[in-house]
């Protein structure tokens, strides 16, 4: 147990709704990642937040959104979905944020997995 | 840019066995390189990371990997497979300062009896 949890497990839902997925990192942690992984594009680095701001972006698409509340926990906001968006999405937490000289551990959740019909 | 390529999508060895699970990276930059694990629905787990030091690093679960510069390789390996070694097992890099990971396509280890 990495102690990052994520709700839902599971969750289906049609072509154009939103969901929102949550994630709660590792006590003590203040960054917060979002990947997802699906099969035609692997595991793919979505998003971070450190301590409520955002910090980096990856290939996250327009239609999604992120935030990172005051207790430190992450929302992934997939809105307009499509078939394309069936993935599993896992959020990781560190320490901190990216320092330079440093690497910070990432310890991932074990993921919520969306389908979309 | 960053990038990694593990070589075969699946590989298949013998209880007892050796495993070795190639991964070739490509950074212009002092890699850091890592190797997770991911069991049927469960997260990503750390085995291994390089960081800094020794090129030999010792993992769980008697994995280890060596990082070979001159051959920009980092390639998994265990002496003996057991039946729970079957897995996903993906090949990461980042980089000092960095906040993404770059994960490689993945390689599905299936031990056979």
């Amino acid at each position: 147990d990495s102690g990052v949890t994520q709700t839902p497990k599971h969750l289906i839902t049609a072509t154009g709704q939103r969901v929102t997925l949550r994630c709660s990192p590792r006590s003590g942690d203040l960054s917060v990642y979002w990947y997802q992984q699906s099969l035609d594009q692997g595991l793919q680095f979505l998003i971070q937040y450190y301590n409520g701001e955002e910090r980096a972006k990856g290939n996250i698409l327009e239609r999604f959104s992120a935030q990172q509340f005051p207790d430190l926990h992450s929302e992934l906001n997939l809105s307009s979905l499509e078939l394309g968006d069936s993935a599993l999405y896992f959020c990781a937490s560190s320490t901190t944020g990216g320092i330079a000289g440093a690497y910070n551990e990432q310890f991932f959740g074990p993921g919520t997995r969306l389908t979309v019909l | 840019a960053q990038s990694v390529t593990q070589l075969g999508s699946h590989v298949s060895v013998s209880e007892g066995a050796l495993v070795l699970l190639r991964c070739n990276y490509s950074s212009s930059v002092p890699p850091y390189l890592f190797w997770y694990v991911q069991y049927p629905n469960q997260g990503l787990q750390l085995l291994l990371k390089y960081t800094t030091g020794a090129t030999l690093v010792k993992g769980i679960n008697g994995f280890e990997a060596e990082f070979k510069k001159s051959e920009t390789s980092f390639h998994l390996t265990k002496p003996s497979a057991h039946m729970s070694d079957a897995a996903e097992y993906f090949c990461a890099v980042t980089m000092s300062g960095a906040s993404k990971i770059i994960f490689g396509s993945g390689t599905r280890l299936s031990i056979r009896p």
